[in-house]
């Protein structure tokens, strides 16, 4: 149980164009994801917050408007990275917790997406 | 100021021999928990083991178990009988309560890197 999916695993794309991530729980239902970062050989860094049906919460630091979230359903988030460019390439994790398992605080990730931008 | 501290950047452990993982957490609050995530060369997020701030017992999940010293606030991995398969990076984690109730962050220690030889 407690499975999470993510896709693309892996996407090169060019600079200024847009790229989605999907985020999904596949054996539960989440009403909280979280978007993580990670740069190499680094710790995982939290972007924001996805709440299903409302605003994601962004961490300090964090534009809103270049990293859109949306949590349309419970088993769904998705990232979309826009205008991307160079320094946007990282390995995006994302996470959800299933309130409902034997560990309700627990948060279960996705495999991530290694985004690099040309 | 950091909450979450791994001192060992990396370690190497025989295989079939046991090995601790240290790590100290800094919190006011009286309600958390600590977690301890295994990240492969693949990426990939592999929740391992938790512990609740009132658990009076240590966690234990087969071959890991986690030494919790309240007092000392520290909550170090005992991985017993190491694999070559165990050879990751492992990242300690907590999280806090917030007084909302809602869904609280992980706050990542840096990791420390096992290497388990023949």
């Amino acid at each position: 149980g407690a499975v999470v999916s993510q896709h693309p695993s892996w996407v090169i794309c060019k600079s200024g164009t847009s790229v989605k991530i999907e985020c999904r729980s596949l054996d539960f239902q989440a009403t909280t994801m979280f978007w993580y970062r990670q740069f190499p050989k680094q710790s995982l860094m939290l972007m924001a917050t996805s709440n299903e049906g409302s605003k994601a919460t962004y961490e300090q630091g964090v534009e809103k408007d270049k990293f859109l979230i949306n949590h349309a359903s419970l088993t769904l988030s998705t990232l979309t990275v826009t205008s991307a460019h160079p320094e946007d390439s990282s390995f995006y994790i994302c996470s959800a917790r299933d309130a409902q398992g034997a560990h309700p605080d627990t948060q279960y990730f996705g495999p991530g997406t290694r985004l690099t931008v040309l | 100021a950091q909450k979450i501290t791994q001192t060992q950047p990396g370690m190497f452990v025989q295989e079939k021999e046991a090995v601790t993982l240290d790590c100290t957490y800094d919190t006011s609050d009286q309600s958390y928990g600590l977690f301890w995530y295994k990240q492969p060369s693949s990426g990939e997020m592999i929740f391992l083991i938790y512990q609740g701030s009132y658990d009076e017992q240590n966690a234990t999940e087969g071959r890991y178990s986690l030494n919790f010293q309240k007092a000392r606030k520290s909550a170090n991995l005992v991985i017993s009988a190491s694999q070559l398969g165990d050879s990751a990076m492992y990242f300690c984690a907590m999280r806090e309560i917030f007084f909302t109730g809602t869904a609280s962050k992980l706050t990542f220690g840096t990791g420390t890197r096992l290497q388990v030889t023949l």
